[in-house]
């Protein structure tokens, strides 16, 4: 069945880039995700990327994608103690209803 | 604007107790409606979700419920819970397929 795999853990020093990466399997998925988890909160949409394409940059944040590879990365450029929470990557599923399948989350550290 | 609203935030509850967890959207009309779990250490479940009042289809076999009785209005339930149902629990909707889900707080519930 459909599903999305991502590592568990990042840890990076306040300033440095991190790098979050996705793999996922449903190849007729139209869109895919990354939604950010603060501490005790729900989750908050990052951004997101059409399938039909490569990268989208947004202020420090940079998704690629690789289709052939099914492999979807989140970069943050320059990152901050503010950028410590979980990382879900979703992939759109199902079509009709809409639901996203979700993977099990990245916990992002940042040391100062 | 849409707004989601999801309560209470947190919950402790006995075992064998029942539960009715209660989401409301605001802002849109006839949404695509989710609940989601989040185990301590897994990722996000889909348990339930509703394309339009009274039609519910759930994603895994399980001890909960979920009714819609209004356009707007999610609920999820037991008639007696177990340790195991205890879990953070959120609440999304979305326009439709493809499109993103905005979530609500989430309720952390423990069950003792």
């Amino acid at each position: 069945g459909e599903d999305v795999e991502q590592s568990l853990f990042l840890s990076v020093r306040e300033g440095d880039s991190s790098v979050i990466n996705c793999t996922y399997t449903d190849s007729s998925s139209t869109y895919l995700y990354w939604y950010k988890q603060e501490p005790g909160a729900g989750l908050q949409l990052l951004t997101y990327i059409f399938s039909n394409m490569d990268m989208k940059q947004d202020q420090r944040l940079t998704v690629l994608l690789n289709k052939k590879d099914k492999h979807l990365s989140l970069r943050i450029a320059d990152t901050q103690t503010g950028d410590s929470a979980i990382y879900f990557c979703a992939e759109s599923y199902g079509g009709s209803q809409g639901n996203l399948i979700f993977g099990k989350g990245t916990k992002l550290s940042v040391k100062p | 604007s849409q707004t989601i609203h999801q309560w209470p935030a947190t919950l402790v509850q006995p075992v064998g107790s029942p539960l009715s967890l209660e989401c409301t959207v605001e802002g849109t009309s006839n949404p695509n409606l989710y609940w989601y779990r989040q185990a301590a250490g897994r990722g996000l479940q889909l348990l339930f979700y509703s394309v339009g009042i009274g039609q519910i289809s759930s994603e895994v076999p399980q001890n909960l419920s979920a009714s819609r009785p209004q356009d707007r209005q999610f609920i999820l339930s037991s008639k007696k819970l177990l340790l195991s149902d205890s879990g953070f629990y959120l609440c999304a909707w979305s326009a439709g397929p493809n499109t993103e889900a905005f979530f609500g707080q989430g309720t952390r519930l423990t069950v003792v």
